[in-house]
This record gives C-alpha cells, sequence and structure tokens, in this order.
C-alpha cells in the first residue's frame, strides 16, 4: 500500500500562473518532506524540502506548504514557466532515530506549462 | 565527468542473460542508491550502501545482485529477470549524513526483458 500518494498524474497551467500539486500520506512517522522534478531522459533532481517542524517553506518561486493535521503537502510554483514543465516526485522520510536513508516516493505528477 | 553516470542508456536482455548495471559518482560521497521506477508506479528503493556496507535492502529479489567496490561505484548484476522486471534502474548519491536526503541521480538505464 502506498504511503505517499500524488492523485492527480498530471496537471496542466498557463504560462504566468500558479502551479499547485498535492501530496497526501498516510505514514504519521514521517517528518521530513521533498519535492524533487524529474525532465525526460534525465534522473530527478531535489527541488525544495521542508521539516515536520514547519508549515511553509520558501525558496524563489517554489513554496512547498505542509498540513500535518491532514497529512497533506502541496508544492505552489509562481508564476508558472514553460520550463517547469516536468514530471514531480513528492518524497517523505523518517529523520528522527536515525531511521536509516530511506526516501519513499509518490507516483509523480506531470505539469505542463503552456506558453 | 561529473555528477552521477549510469551505464547502459538502454538495455535489452532475454530472461537467461546475464547483464550488469553501472554507476559512478564523481560527487565525493559516501551513499549510493539504487531505485527502480516501473510504468505508473512510484520510484521504489531497492538498495542503500553507506561507505560500500550495504545497509538497506527493501525486499529485493535475489536475481538483483548489487556490489558497491568502492564509495564511487556501484553495479546491479541481473540474471534469470522476468517480463516485469522491465523497468527504470536509477542509481543516486548522497552525503551520508547532513543532506542526506538530496539525492543525486543518474539518468537511468531504461531496461527491457524479454
Amino acid at each position: 500500500d502506498q504511503q505517499v500518494k500524488q492523485n492527480s498524474p498530471s496537471l496542466s497551467v498557463q504560462e504566468g500562473r500558479i502551479s499547485i500539486l498535492n501530496c497526501d500520506y498516510t505514514n504519521s512517522m514521517f517528518d521530513y518532506f521533498l519535492w524533487y522534478k524529474k525532465y525526460p531522459a534525465e534522473g530527478p533532481t531535489f527541488l525544495i524540502s521542508i521539516s515536520s517542524i514547519k508549515d511553509k517553506n520558501e525558496d524563489g518561486r517554489f513554496t512547498v506548504f505542509l498540513n500535518k493535521s491532514a497529512k497533506h503537502l502541496s508544492l505552489h510554483i509562481v508564476p508558472s514557466q514553460p520550463g517547469d514543465s516536468a514530471v514531480y516526485f513528492c518524497a517523505a522520510s523518517v529523520l528522527r532515530n536515525n531511521a536509516g536513508n530511506m526516501l519513499t516516493f509518490g507516483g509523480g505528477t506531470r505539469l505542463m506549462v503552456k506558453p | 565527468e561529473t555528477g552521477v553516470t549510469q551505464t547502459p542508456r538502454h538495455l535489452v536482455m532475454g530472461m537467461t542473460n546475464k547483464k550488469s548495471l553501472k554507476c559512478e559518482q564523481h560527487l565525493g560521497h559516501n551513499a549510493m542508491y539504487w531505485y527502480k521506477q516501473s510504468a505508473k508506479k512510484p520510484l521504489e528503493l531497492m538498495f542503500v550502501y553507506n561507505f560500500k556496507e550495504q545497509t538497506e535492502n527493501n525486499s529485493v529479489p535475489s536475481r538483483f545482485s548489487p556490489e558497491c567496490p568502492n564509495s564511487s561505484h556501484l553495479f546491479l548484476h541481473l540474471h534469470t529477470l522476468q517480463p516485469e522486471d522491465s523497468a527504470l534502474y536509477l542509481c543516486a548519491s548522497s552525503q551520508d549524513r547532513g543532506d542526506w536526503w538530496e539525492l543525486f541521480f543518474g539518468s537511468g538505464t531504461q531496461l527491457s526483458v524479454l
């Protein structure tokens, strides 16, 4: 059973608008969350992360929001650019207790930003 | 050469073949990983190596055999695979401590088992 889920396989947004990508998790032990981005024919690259002690982390056009009570996180991209078109993966980990270097990934959401 | 390099990029093999996937990282990292991405499925962690020692084996069948001769190289030896093993195999590396979650991935090997 998937512990990290991205229920929208794809999302299409107009250039300049906001892109919102969603992710849900079931394991309440997760305390660190990440987003990775993947272009075709390339490996995923780290984008942004958030600790469970925070509810928001911002890096330029990218902001990640965490709602622990709902076990939900989202990635906002404002403004969206055509170069943001990629597959975005949500991932989660348990950092406390030194549980090991393990990330659990969601299935990904393909974002298409139209010029 | 920089980053994480995987070879070959594409591989087609029969179920009776033996082949190996190679990964090399030039980032000075001490942790290396094998991930599998099947069609319409999440990335699945297969193996983790820290300082050449295997620290995680995520219930992977024995027909997949990893080897980590040093911190810069990682292999995945394949034998008697099944068609359902066809997938994209991604290698990654990271620091073993601190921001270990920032994985640096290679471009992957697209494997087809006939």
